[in-house]
């Protein structure tokens, strides 16, 4: 069974620029979820689809970031513009349903200078 | 609201000796389930083990072990026989109803 897949694993942008992330799932799993994970803390939550639909962002930074999950599968999270404190490791996972144990991919390191 | 607290951000251990980290958490669901979820220095977190709140029995997983005492929301991990490669960052989890909500880590280190 082939694993939660991201793109890119480095990115490094200047302020102010934009960057988005990919991310696909196991298949079959209809729930999705984007963390930010700053060095040193633990997961923070930004979204989570159920299929193609939004549980829970509210911890979105709406102003800036965006996400999407297409036809229920890939999903892509977007940051325009960005910002110093998004340095960040962004983490994609997914579940069989909400509650169950999520598989982690191997998360988007951003730099941004 | 619920929370999940790991009071202990480091800890270390000797090979081969055991070891256990705390977790507590506070919510006002009867039905939920936890985790505790590692995540190596090549930063892919995985599972680890995991515990439903209606299961008495404590969860087992060769040599990682829960300790889980519903009444006082108390979810600790005790490894054993600790090798090299248990090396890592160590999350506590919660998963209820409406929130699935990470604890802020112990980051744990195997000495040879």
């Amino acid at each position: 069974e082939a694993g939660v897949a991201q793109s890119p694993r480095y990115k490094i942008i200047e302020k102010r620029q934009s960057v988005a992330f990919w991310c696909n799932p196991i298949s079959g799993h209809a729930t999705l979820y984007w963390y930010q994970q700053i060095l040193g803390q633990g997961p923070k939550l930004l979204i989570q689809f159920q299929n193609n639909g939004v549980v829970d962002d509210s911890q979105l930074p709406k102003d800036r970031f965006s996400a999407e999950r297409l036809k229920g599968v890939d999903s892509t999270l977007k940051i325009q513009p960005a910002k110093l404190e998004d340095s960040a490791v962004y983490l994609c996972a997914s579940s069989q349903r909400g509650a169950y144990e999520q598989y982690f991919g191997p998360g988007t390191r951003l730099t941004v200078t | 609201a619920q929370t999940v607290t790991q009071s202990q951000p480091e800890m270390s251990v000797q090979e081969a000796e055991t070891v256990t980290l705390s977790c507590t958490y506070d919510t006002s669901e009867n039905n939920y389930y936890l985790f505790w979820y590692k995540q190596p220095p090549s930063r892919q977190m995985i599972l680890v083990i995991r515990q439903e709140a209606y299961k008495q029995q404590n969860a087992t997983e060769n040599r990682f072990s829960v300790n889980f005492q519903k009444a006082a929301k108390s979810f600790s991990l005790k490894i054993s026989d600790s090798q090299l490669g248990d090396t890592a960052m160590y999350f506590c989890a919660f998963s209820g109803t409406y929130k699935y909500i990470f604890g802020t880590g112990t980051r744990l280190k195997v000495l040879a």
